[in-house]
This record gives structure tokens, sequence and C-alpha cells, in this order.
């Protein structure tokens, strides 16, 4: 069956970086894009952005154009979002979703001096 | 960016009942193949959006038919007969029409 597994908690320092993985099985990785989702504390969905799993080209949304990576590694069939110089407001749970069907179980990400 | 202006924010049903919600948009969802990317998510506490309709009234697979989508243009609804205790959660609506891909702010359907 069609499954998005992605990697655990992470809690870091301001300043710090990150990767979380998605690892997809299931199906054929480079058939559909993968996109990527915030989900503030209680908030709601807030749209990252995707990448395209042929050809590695991500295309964000403004918010993410700064500081924010999607990467793959297709022979493991695994995506990855990088997040660069961490900040408060970055504190959130990451999904990976395969087009807007699948979705992983989230990422929980904690930035805390 | 396009707006997605979804109501209500709480929805408060009877178990068996019937819940509407209404999601629209800042500007046409129609897309230039004539596709309309409109679709609705259930996020039940503690887990990730799972996909109930998309492209505006197809069910996807698994949901019952208890929930229908319809609408066009701008105006959008999602339909839920015979509420049942799994329903109760927060529902998004999700234009892909336009890049950046928006959400709706999210209706909680929970208990009267």
């Amino acid at each position: 069956q069609i499954q998005l597994v992605q990697s655990g908690p992470e809690l870091k320092k301001p300043g710090e970086s990150l990767k979380i993985s998605c690892k997809a099985s299931g199906y054929t990785f480079t058939d559909y894009a993968m996109q990527w989702v915030k989900q503030a504390p209680g908030k709601g969905l807030q749209y990252m952005g995707w990448i395209n799993t042929q050809t590695g080209k991500p295309t964000y949304a403004d918010d993410f154009k700064e500081r924010f990576v999607f990467s793959l590694e297709t022979s493991a069939s695994t995506a990855y979002l990088q997040i660069n110089n961490l900040k408060n407001e970055d504190t959130a749970t990451y999904f990976c979703a395969r087009s807007h069907t699948y979705w992983g179980q989230g990422t929980l990400v904690t930035v805390s001096s | 960016d396009v707006v997605m202006t979804q109501t209500p924010v709480s929805l408060p049903v009877s178990l068996g009942g019937q819940a509407s919600i209404s999601c629209r948009s800042s500007q046409s969802l129609v897309h230039s193949n004539g596709n309309t990317y409109l679709h609705w998510y259930l996020q039940k506490p503690g887990q990730s959006p799972q996909l109930l309709i998309y492209r505006v009234s197809n069910r996807f697979s698994g949901v019952p038919d208890r929930f229908s989508g319809s609408g066009s243009g701008t105006d959008f609804t999602l339909k839920i007969s015979r509420v049942e205790p799994e329903d109760l959660g927060d529902y998004y609506c999700l234009q892909s029409t336009h890049f950046p891909y928006t959400f709706g702010a999210g209706t909680k359907l929970e208990l009267k």
C-alpha cells in the first residue's frame, strides 16, 4: 500500500539547521510530485511548495523561498525538507504529501533556546 | 495569491444530522485545461489530513457516500449527511489551480 513515512520529531535552537525526510513506498516515486505543508501549533495548513520528482526542480511559495530547501534521493524514494537558520516561528508540524492525495504522518519541529 | 474563505469556523452538529461547509475563492478555480482543482480534507486530532473529495465532487477511495462535494467557479460546498462520530474534526478546502496553492482556514465539526 502507498505510504509516506517521515522522520521523527526534532528539537533545535534558533540559528541551527535541520533536514526532515519523507520515505515513499508502494508506488513509483518519480511518477508523482511531492508537496510540503506546514501546520503551526493549533493553526491551519499552509502550503510550502512542491518538488518535481522527475527533474528535482523545486518550486516554493513566497514565504518559503529564503531558508527552505526541497531535495530528493530518488534511488531511496525519499524527499527531504531542509530548514536553515531556524527561527522560533518555524515551530510546527511539517507534512509531505504525494500530490494532494497521500500524506506522511507529519514531523514536529520545535525551535526553542 | 488566491484567498479561500471557508465558513463556518465552527459547526456544531448532532449525530445523524447533516452538515454543510462552504469555501469561496477570490478568483475562479477553473484551470486553463478546463478542470477545477478544489479539494476537501478532514484532519482528525493528532493525525495528518485525509483526502475526502478531489476536483470538486469526486470521492476519494474508501470515502463513504455520506460525503458529497459540489460547486463551480468560485463557490464550493462540502455536505456531510448522517454525521457519525468518526466525521468529527477539522475540515479544510484546498485550491490547486493557481500557484501558490492555498487552503481555507478550516472548519471544526463538533458535537452539539
